[in-house]
């Protein structure tokens, strides 16, 4: 199946600085998805790519859709406290590619952990 | 609207009992999954549905069970729970778009096996 990396696995940064994290694929997508998960609750979507190339803000976060289809990059600026979590990427494939078009690979999640 | 809601939050079973998780979303979305989610890793998609009536396995989907006879609602059927079984569940809802899938996820059930 699909494979996606996502790293780092996790990251430890001080308030105040900027973070970026980054998901490979072994094949191309047509959409990708960043999903931030706070402990004991479910993924919530931050940000979705639709185009390859496509640059995304959403407050201090920006993702960008990378021109290969084979990657995207998550950056947050200036890391607040409120920021911890894991960081999920997620893609699907190419449309008109059959019934999993619309299915979701995910990565394993980047853990952000932010020292005040 | 309530989004994606689940029920239980919590459960613990006993080897081989059964049970169901269950999934309602008020977004009118025709598309609902089932992921599990084990430490350190991704989701893994167990089944999903494409509309009232119609599902499908996903990667993971041995062990279990589903159904989808409204639009609104998705269960998950556990028959004969087993250790390996022990996660983190969370169902998701989309509208499929012409120009892609976005997923929304409800809070999650945590189930224990014993």
């Amino acid at each position: 199946g699909q494979q996606l990396n996502q790293s780092p696995q996790s990251m430890f940064i001080q308030e105040g600085e900027d973070v970026s994290m980054n998901c490979t694929s072994s094949s191309i997508f047509n959409t990708w998805l960043w999903y931030k998960q706070e402990p004991g609750e479910g993924p919530v979507l931050l940000i979705a790519l639709y185009k390859a190339g496509e640059l995304t803000s959403n407050g201090r976060l920006t993702a960008q859709f990378g021109i290969t289809r084979k990657d995207s990059f998550l950056n947050i600026s200036a890391s607040i406290p409120s920021d911890v979590g894991i960081y999920f990427c997620a893609g699907s494939p190419l449309k008109n590619s059959g019934a999993g078009s619309y299915q979701l690979t995910f990565g394993k999640g980047t853990k952000l952990s932010v020292i005040p | 609207n309530a989004g994606v809601t689940q029920t239980p939050k919590f459960r613990i079973l006993k080897i081989g009992q059964s049970m169901t998780l269950q999934c309602t979303q008020d977004m009118n979305h025709n598309y609902m999954y089932w992921y599990r989610q084990d430490p350190g890793m991704g989701l893994k998609l167990i089944y999903y549905s494409v509309g009232a009536g119609i599902t499908d396995k996903g990667e993971v989907p041995n062990g279990y069970n589903v159904s989808r006879s409204t639009t609104e609602d998705f269960p998950l059927r556990l028959e004969l729970a087993a250790p390996s079984q022990t996660s983190v569940y969370f169902c998701a809802s989309s509208y499929l778009l012409a120009s892609g899938n976005e997923q929304f996820f409800g809070p999650g059930t945590r189930l224990t096996v014993l």
